[in-house]
């Protein structure tokens, strides 16, 4: 069985450029959840989607980011434009459901660096 | 609000010797506590997760964990590390509705052949 898929796996932009990254759950898994990892820290929660419902994102700074899962499958996020202090790695991962006992399933995330 | 302490950011050990990595979470009901390894350029990993059964839990790679809420611990054992146990791990925890999941800022554990 496929893990979860993301694409690209490494994004190096300049600042004020746009990029998108993508991500597929592993099949069936009905919660997608977007992490921002910075150098040294542990993921933190952007974005979490019971399948194409945003059910939190209080975390996402709104005013650059952006993302969407329109069939409940896979998802994209957006940066617009992208700064400098986003240089990180967005992680994706996905459970069965958001029961707070389901296991995350994670991919191996994409390296952003902004130039 | 819920939030997991981890205590050393890098620990060292020789291969063989025992691993402890340690964790101690925050908050006034005890909440559900999870184990994740990452390798390098990889996502992470589930260890363990302690979700109110047994207090020892028992998870891949020789690894276990024991809950212990008088302490508000969380803390990761190997009895005998390994040379590919050597990688970055992260102590989180959930609140008990799912609503709020939150990760430590990660202990990289190097294994001394």
């Amino acid at each position: 069985e496929a893990g979860v898929v993301q694409s690209p796996r490494y994004k190096i932009i300049e600042k004020k450029q746009p990029v998108a990254f993508w991500c597929n759950p592993i099949s069936g898994h009905n919660t997608l959840y977007w992490y921002r990892q910075n150098l040294g820290q542990g993921p933190e929660l952007l974005i979490r989607y019971e399948n194409e419902e945003a059910v939190d994102d209080s975390q996402l700074p709104k005013d650059r980011f952006s993302a969407e899962r329109l069939k409940g499958v896979d998802s994209t996020l957006k940066i617009q434009p992208a700064e400098l202090g986003d240089s990180a790695v967005y992680l994706c991962a996905s459970s069965l459901s958001v029961s707070s006992t389901d296991t995350q399933y994670f991919g191996p995330g994409t390296r952003l660096t902004v130039l | 609000a819920q939030s997991v302490t981890q205590l050393g950011s890098h620990v060292s050990v020789s291969e063989g010797a025992l691993v402890l990595l340690r964790c101690n979470y925050s908050s006034s009901v005890p909440p559900y506590l999870f184990w994740y390894v990452q390798y390098p350029n990889q996502g992470l990993q589930l260890l363990l997760k302690y979700t109110s059964a047994a207090t020892l839990v028992k998870g891949i790679n020789g690894f276990e964990a024991e809950f212990k809420k008088s302490e508000t611990s969380f803390h990761l054992t190997k009895p005998s590390a390994h040379m590919s146990d050597a990688a970055e791990y992260f102590c989180a925890v959930s609140d008990l509705a799912g609503n709020q999941f939150y990760f430590g800022t990660g202990t990289s554990l190097t294994v001394i052949p």
